[in-house]
């Protein structure tokens, strides 16, 4: 069965500081790797995407690594900033072709506060 | 450019009512998805629509109907509403299949509880 799990649950942060979001996945066969930034009472929007090769993508502030070895990805926000408050969600994709089976991580709740 | 719109933004229905959920998008684009989104879990697809004029059931279709009414517009369908729908629901369109590296824009939610 496809899963994504994603570490930690929530997380508090001081503005300006970095922080790390982690996500475990055991979806096969990988196809590709997804973040995304949840606002609250809003839809998700796309941070960055990965596949198989890549195992760095960085979005402005936003830095995703990915590990296709053990199946792990991070997604690292520098300086944060009060906007940055959100649900981070990690979707993975398997598959080739065709329609591909898309696993949603629960996500991580981050706080900036001031 | 408003990108995906659905309507309604809130809706409360009694065990057994019906509802259609409205989602329609701007950009063009060939493929659609109707997710839910509950509380501790991730989000699942419900129904996706890979092209006008075709529909393919997801994780969760259990309860509900779709219609691709044209190539912008995909709506959803409850037709006995269960308090188990009590969701947030997300519409969604990319230009092609998601797997296929396409990004998928979300639209702003459904916030749906039944009674």
């Amino acid at each position: 069965k496809n899963q994504v799990e994603q570490s930690p649950q929530s997380l508090i942060i001081l503005e300006g500081k970095n922080c790390t979001l982690q996500c475990n996945y055991t979806v096969s066969p990988f196809s590709n790797l997804r973040w995304y930034k949840q606002d609250t009472g809003r839809g998700p929007v796309s941070l960055t995407i990965m596949t198989f090769s890549e195992n760095t993508k960085s979005n402005g502030r936003y830095t995703a690594t990915l590990d296709a070895d053990t199946k792990q990805s991070s997604l690292h926000i520098t300086a944060s900033q009060l906007s940055d408050s959100a649900s981070y969600i990690c979707v993975v994709s398997a598959g080739a072709g065709g329609y591909q089976k898309v696993t949603f991580g629960t996500g991580t709740k981050l706080q900036v506060i001031p | 450019n408003a990108g995906v719109t659905q309507t309604p933004k809130f809706q409360v229905l009694k065990t057994g009512q019906s509802m259609t959920l409205q989602c329609a998008q701007d950009m063009n684009h060939n493929s659609m998805y109707w997710y839910r989104q509950d509380p501790g879990m991730g989000l699942r697809l419900i129904y996706y629509s890979a092209s006008e004029g075709t529909t393919d059931k997801g994780e969760v279709p259990n309860g509900y109907n779709v219609s691709r009414l044209n190539k912008r517009e995909f709506s959803l369908r409850l037709e006995s509403a269960a308090p188990s729908q009590t969701s947030v629901y997300f519409c969604a369109s990319s230009e092609a299949l998601a797997g296929d590296f396409y990004e998928q824009y979300f639209g702003p939610g459904t916030r749906l509880t039944v009674t």
